[in-house]
């Protein structure tokens, strides 16, 4: 059979709705999240990011959510648009680390 | 795509072949990387570079190897020591590395390899 790894958790969201996208980050260090989108066959693109010391930060349509208790990182998207359809990325840094460490990240499908 | 290149964006090679990917960057970024994507899954580190002429491997480097003579190019070597090489490989950038803590990756459009 497929290997679940295939299979990414999916976002179904009514074109004009909001979405709200979550992730659950691996290292209570952590201070430092971002927020990737990635289209078919693209690379990846900077949408938000937002440092440990804040809780929320918003962008154009964006709003990013930080819960370092229960390390928990939520991007919402206003007003979905079907150019919102992507596959959407969370990232964390620790200090000054040399690297990233992504999430196996969420599908969003807008529907018209 | 910011102002990081890669090429081909297909590629297509035998069983047992070496195959250099590209990735060029005019963003004057001091760091590089290069990831491998598979099917539905994040984003894995294979090598990164802080400076010129030094690079160190990341979490699945076994099987590919990089150079780092110019700062503005970071090309990766897939070896045929590489088990399973055919995925989807990204490129990123970013201004600084060493003993900074927030700097946001730059990434190229990527290189998809398919091994026959």
């Amino acid at each position: 059979g497929e290997s679940v790894g295939l299979h990414l958790p999916t976002l179904s969201v009514q074109e004009g709705d909001n979405s709200i996208i979550n992730c659950a980050y691996s290292n209570s260090a952590s201070d430092y999240f971002i927020w990737y989108k990635q289209e078919s066959g693209k690379g990846p693109q900077f949408i938000i990011d937002i440092r440990s010391n804040m809780d929320k930060r918003q962008g154009q349509r964006v709003t990013v959510l930080l819960n370092k208790t229960v390390k928990h990182l939520s991007l919402q998207i206003a007003a979905t648009q079907p150019g919102d359809s992507a596959v959407y990325f969370c990232a964390e840094k620790t200090g000054t680390a040399s690297k990233l460490t992504f999430g196996t990240g969420t599908r969003l499908q807008v529907m018209l | 795509d910011g102002g990081i290149t890669q090429s081909p964006k297909y590629l297509f090679r035998k069983e047992g072949q070496n195959v250099t990917l590209s990735c060029e960057q005019n963003l004057n970024h001091d760091a590089m990387y290069w990831y491998r994507q598979d099917p539905g899954q994040g984003l894995r580190l294979i090598y990164y570079s802080q400076i010129v002429n030094d690079f160190q491997k990341g979490d699945i480097a076994e099987g590919y190897s990089v150079s780092r003579e110019k700062k503005e190019s970071f090309p990766l070597t897939v070896t045929s020591a590489q088990k399973n090489p055919t995925a989807f490989y990204l490129c990123a950038s970013s201004k600084r590395l060493a003993g900074v803590k927030y700097n946001e990756q730059f990434f190229g459009p990527g290189t998809r390899l398919t091994v026959l």
